[in-house]
């Protein structure tokens, strides 16, 4: 079975611009999560969609978004950003609600603001 | 106020020796769950265990053990005869409702784990 995909790997932009971030669930994951890792702030939750519905939202400011397609597919979009927004954005993908399931990671996409 | 303390940030140990990972929660909810991820230098986190609130039972699996305590809300990670490829970053999480209606995931800051041959 293959892994949780996410494209692209490793990202640079600047401020001001938006960014867009995908990730492959594992086949028959109906649950996608996307979060931030950073060296300050550790790993924080950003939001997770279960049939292509957001269920839960952490707490970041509305220029973070996404979105779930009928396949599990998810992207996030970050509009306008910042040099905070720096990061290693992690999708993980589960067969049910992330709060209480296993959860299955991919590599990240490392996001450069300059 | 943090609801997951991971207060070692860094430990370092020689192969071999047992080391024990603390963690720290904080919920006002009967049910929750308590998870522990591993995150090697590669960067994907991997699942290790995954823990009910009514299930104080200590786990066991090869040279990890997990110790769950509700009365002192510590659910501590031991690694027994360590060997070099556990030396990863290791995270505690906490999911409860916190008021949002639905589980949402907590994750510690991180121990950092280097074992030295």
């Amino acid at each position: 079975k293959a892994g949780v995909t996410q494209t692209p790997r490793y990202l640079i932009k600047t401020r001001g611009q938006q960014v867009t971030l995908s990730c492959s669930p594992i086949s028959g994951h109906r649950s996608v999560s996307w979060y931030q890792q950073t060296p300050g702030q550790g790993l924080q939750f950003l939001f997770e969609y279960f049939s292509e519905t957001q269920r839960n939202k952490g707490n970041f400011p509305g220029r973070f978004s996404g979105r779930q397609f009928s396949n599990s597919r998810s992207e996030m979009n970050v509009s306008t950003l910042e040099l905070g927004d720096s990061a290693l954005y992690l999708c993980a993908s589960s067969l049910g609600s992330q709060g209480r399931n296993e959860q299955f990671f991919g590599p990240g996409t490392r996001l450069t603001v300059l | 106020a943090q609801k997951v303390t991971q207060a070692q940030t860094e430990i370092s140990v020689v192969e071999k020796e047992d080391v024990t990972l603390d963690c720290v929660y904080e919920t006002r909810d009967t049910t929750y769950y308590l998870f522990w991820y591993k995150q090697p230098p590669s960067g994907e986190l991997v699942f290790l265990i995954r823990r009910n609130s009514f299930d104080e039972q200590n786990e066991i699996s090869g040279r990890y053990s997990w110790n769950f305590q509700k009365s002192t809300s510590s659910f501590n990670f031991t690694i027994t005869a360590s060997q070099v490829v556990d030396s990863a970053v290791y995270f505690c999480a906490l999911s409860d409702h916190s008021g949002a209606g639905s589980y949402q995931l907590t994750f510690g800051k991180g121990t950092k784990l280097s074992v030295i041959p």
